[in-house]
């Protein structure tokens, strides 16, 4: 199976700074990986698909990068709505369609 | 609108069983192929199961393998997830996703998108 390691698992960030979050897949998935965005009680979003495609509606701060084994979300300019978990998926193959452990996002 | 509704959630003993459904609207159910998630309390997101657009195709992971059964019914636009010999460590947020399929650059790629608002199964005694 193919392993997803996100870091940080934790970061403490104020309004208006760039975050940067870093997805690693354990062996080569071209672009087949997703981003989301999870607040507490809530479902999870989809941020962007294809590694870098932002998904309708979501606001152009966030861009996702990255191909083969190493992705990263940027997050331009912290908001205080995006406060949140944010998880990469794999969609290369399945079973499973595995999800990175998650990395919270909070106020500094 | 596109939406994905879960139900029959609840507290079940362990080694008991429950059914979760999947009630779609505003697309072509029988279209899609289908996905249960779970998330633990305070837990990350586990993929637990898919299904085929037609039923062909059905996986399941390694946790669950044997106990629990996906199924759906097209003229219902409905996903249902059988949950048998449920442990306590199934005890979890269960959201059904759809998998949605296009293509970018050339490439036919593939996510889950939207998901439904979760129904919590909890297993004790």
């Amino acid at each position: 199976d193919i392993q997803l390691t996100q870091s940080p698992s934790f970061l403490s960030a104020s309004v208006g700074d760039r975050v940067t979050i870093t997805c690693r897949a354990s062996q080569g998935i071209s672009s087949y990986l997703a981003w989301y965005q999870q607040k507490p009680g809530k479902a999870p979003k989809l941020l962007i698909y294809a590694a870098s495609t932002l998904q309708s509606g979501v606001p152009s701060r966030f861009s996702g990068s990255g191909s083969g084994t190493e992705f990263t979300l940027t997050i331009s300019s912290l908001q205080p709505e995006d406060f949140a978990t944010y998880y990469c998926q794999q969609l290369n193959s399945y079973p499973p369609n595995t999800f990175g452990g998650g990395t919270k996002v909070e106020i500094k | 609108e596109v939406q994905l509704v879960e139900s029959g959630g609840g507290l079940v003993k362990p080694g008991g069983s429950l059914r979760l459904s999947c009630a779609a609207s505003g697309f072509t159910f029988s279209s899609y192929s289908m996905n249960w998630v779970r998330q633990a309390p305070g837990k990350g997101l586990e993929w637990v199961s898919s299904i085929s657009s037609s039923s062909s195709y059905i996986y399941y992971a390694d946790s669950v393998k044997g106990r629990f059964t996906i199924s759906r019914d097209n003229a219902k636009n409905s996903l249902y997830l059988q949950m048998n010999s449920l442990r306590a460590e199934d005890t979890a947020v269960y959201y059904c996703a759809r998998r949605s399929i296009t293509m970018v650059r050339g490439v036919t790629q593939n996510w889950f998108d939207p998901w439904g608002q979760g129904t919590l199964v909890t297993v004790s005694s």
